[in-house]
């Protein structure tokens, strides 16, 4: 079945640096666009970052612009996200999500989430 | 940006009523609307596409309308495992994508 595995997340201090991983299975990786998308602890989604399907547009939400760069790798069918410089308001759940074709461009496949931690 | 208010925050609704939630956009969205569910320690689940079209899966009782920066889901019906935080996203101009705030909707 489609699946979308996070891994990567844990505690880390500010001005830190980790790295992401979503590991894609049941669907063809290299047709689709993919997302990360964030949630606060108590708080909202808020989108964090686009690849498309062929690695060559990418996007990032202001409040990660030059601190975080998306990545894929089509053999590993896989997605990263590189965090660098983390802050405590960088603490979420980061989701690896798929950007539909039939759907239109929602997000409509999600991972269960990796937790990441900022904190001294 | 296009801002996306959700009201009300909270909605507490009786099993088996109807619960209403409003999305609103700060501009128009033309159809390009989805609303989500996500329970306690979930990831969010597709609802509804295209501000009315349900994906795979989803129970008739669950309906979304609208069009341009006014939207509403619908539970009819309102079973035990609907009561969770619907959130509606806007994919109509990114980026960036632009979630709501969300609507709880409790047990009364």
């Amino acid at each position: 079945q489609v699946q979308l595995v996070e891994s990567g997340g844990g505690l880390v201090k500010p001005g830190g640096s980790l790295r992401l991983s979503c590991a894609a299975s049941g669907f063809t990786f290299t047709d689709y666009f993919m997302t990360w998308i964030r949630q606060a602890p108590g708080k909202g989604l808020e989108w964090v970052s686009y690849i498309s399907s062929g690695g060559v547009t990418i996007y990032y939400a202001d409040s990660v612009k030059g601190r975080f760069t998306i990545s894929r790798d089509h053999a590993k069918n896989s997605l990263f996200l590189q965090m660098n410089s983390l802050s405590v308001e960088d603490t979420a759940v980061y989701y690896c999500a798929r950007v539909g074709i039939l759907t239109g461009y929602c997000m409509d496949v999600w991972g269960k989430g990796t937790t990441v931690t900022v904190s001294s | 940006e296009i801002v996306m208010t959700q009201s009300p925050a909270t909605l507490s609704v009786s099993p088996g009523e109807r619960a209403t939630l409003s999305c609103r956009a700060s501009q128009s969205v033309s159809s390009d609307l989805a609303w989500y569910q996500q329970k306690l320690g979930q990831a969010p689940r597709l609802l509804i596409y295209g501000a009315s079209t349900r994906a795979t899966g989803i129970p008739a009782r669950f309906s979304g309308s609208g069009s341009g920066t006014d939207f509403t889901l619908t539970i009819s019906g309102l079973q035990s495992e609907d009561f969770a935080i619907y959130y509606c996203l806007q994919y109509n101009n990114w980026p960036p994508w632009t979630f709501g705030q969300g609507t709880k909707v409790e047990i009364k």
